[in-house]
């Protein structure tokens, strides 16, 4: 089964940038969409396609993907991105993946 | 705008069932494949199942394969969840979201989701 692994939590200074990976056997190879989930509330795409934003995402959010790990780059961080950010990928031998979600603390 | 709203959640015993509901409205329904995705506390996402457009093809989690029933009916823009033989692991947030291709075949991304229904199974 296709596995997509990402680290348990990355922390960010106010302003800078973090970036937040998601490893899995030639990502590069799928599309890779990411999800924000801030606590208590529904999951927001933030990306689809590997590093496309829909409409009324912020810039500061952009995505890449190549080889075996895919990034979610979030420029000039605020205090408002903390939240958990989970990719998603589907393959046609495990259907729909999540990765298990990384949480963003902003300092 | 797009809306989706769960219900059907609630606390059930161990090996019994229980049918979540999601309503759509501020699209056409009929033109897009849909997803439950589930949530257990404290846990990350996991998919369920996917229904395309009409209804023809469905695809399960192995984890839920021959226990639930991913159904709909575009007469009435609903969406549902049939679940049966429920275990304590299924004890989760369930949401529904609206799949991004229009007349898709298979999963794309979830765009947006419902805001959930909690299912507890417990004795």
């Amino acid at each position: 089964s296709y596995e997509l692994t990402q680290p348990l939590s990355v922390s960010v200074a106010l302003g800078q940038t973090a970036r937040i990976t998601c490893g899995g056997n030639n990502i590069g190879s799928k599309n890779v969409h990411w999800y924000q989930q801030k606590p208590g509330q529904a999951p927001v795409l933030v990306i689809y396609r590997d590093s496309n934003r829909p409409s009324g995402i912020p810039e500061r959010f952009s995505g890449s993907n190549s080889g075996n790990t895919a990034t979610l780059t979030i420029s000039r961080a605020q205090a408002g991105d903390e939240a958990d950010y989970y990719c998603q990928v589907w393959d046609s031998s495990t259907d729909v993946v999540f990765g298990g979600g990384t949480k963003l603390t902003v300092l | 705008q797009v809306q989706l709203v769960e219900s059907g959640g609630g606390v059930v015993q161990p090996g019994g069932s229980l049918r979540l509901s999601c309503a759509a409205s501020g699209f056409t329904f009929s033109s897009y494949g849909m997803h439950w995705v589930r949530q257990a506390p404290g846990k990350g996402l996991e998919w369920v199942a996917f229904i395309r457009y009409d209804g023809s093809n469905k695809y399960y989690a192995d984890s839920v394969k021959g226990r639930f029933t991913i159904s709909r009916d575009n007469s009435k823009n609903t969406l549902y969840l049939q679940m049966n033989s429920l275990r304590a692991e299924d004890t989760a947030v369930y949401y529904c979201a609206k799949d991004v291709q229009n007349y898709g075949d298979y999963p794309d991304w979830f765009d947006p989701w419902g805001q959930g229904t909690l299912v507890t199974v417990s004795s």
